[in-house]
């Protein structure tokens, strides 16, 4: 398996407050993507960076923003974490869309308040 | 961006051939049509990939007709083990910031003993 790992993997947190996640991988791929699952909708693409400090959004990016300082790391930030914000967030990595494949990491399950 | 129309649920049984379609109209001349298999909480996982006819590895066969408007997963003898949700994407990736597949909502398969 690709050597990408999600933190947390579970949190609960309340209505109003900050949270931040983080996508590490050890694969060095310049591609990096932050998805949200939920039922009926399948995976959304929330923001995806194609290298250090370059980033762009997705399909579904209203309440994060991301950052990526370095080429191991992707986070993703909820500024003031709404209900609607409950999902399951996964990052993927790939070297270079859309031939190489996209890999995904285990997923972390925030629930919001 | 090219979308996808694939069935929302299947049925099959232990060592059947499982055919999946998924249709893709506006599929532009640069496109790739890749699938991906989904555990539950689990991150997606990639299947298969290809450009135009068939294209076959250890785990599936993708079949894509002349006019690449529609393509076709095929699971040869599925078990148990295969019951999941299958994605089909398309995507370009002619954007150098990054190539925005869209998953949607992916056929869920069930395999029954």
């Amino acid at each position: 398996d690709a050597g990408i790992t999600q933190s947390p993997r579970h949190k609960v947190t309340e209505t109003g407050t900050p949270v931040t996640l983080r996508c590490h991988q050890t694969e060095n791929h310049r591609y990096m993507y932050w998805y949200r699952q939920d039922p009926g909708h399948g995976l959304r693409l929330i923001h995806y960076s194609y290298g250090v400090k370059d980033t762009d959004k997705g399909e579904v990016s209203d309440g994060y923003s991301v950052s990526r300082s370095k080429t191991e790391d992707f986070l993703l930030t909820l500024e003031s974490a709404t209900s609607s914000q409950t999902s399951v967030y996964f990052c993927a990595i790939s070297e270079s869309p859309p031939r190489d494949t996209q890999y995904f990491g285990p997923g972390t399950r925030l629930t919001v308040l | 961006l090219a979308k996808t129309t694939q069935p929302i649920s299947m049925d099959s049984y232990e060592g059947q051939e499982v055919n999946i379609t998924c249709s893709h109209n506006n599929i532009a001349t640069n496109d790739y049509i890749t699938w991906y298999q989904q555990f539950p909480s689990q991150g997606p996982r990639f299947i298969i990939q290809g450009y135009k006819t068939k294209v076959t590895n250890e785990v599936a066969s993708l079949f894509i007709p002349a006019d690449r408007k529609s393509s076709t997963l095929s699971l040869p003898r599925v078990s148990l083990s295969d019951t999941a949700v299958y994605y089909c994407l398309v995507g370009d990736g002619k954007n150098n910031a990054g190539n925005m597949l869209t998953f949607g909502g992916g056929t869920r398969l069930m395999v029954k003993p």
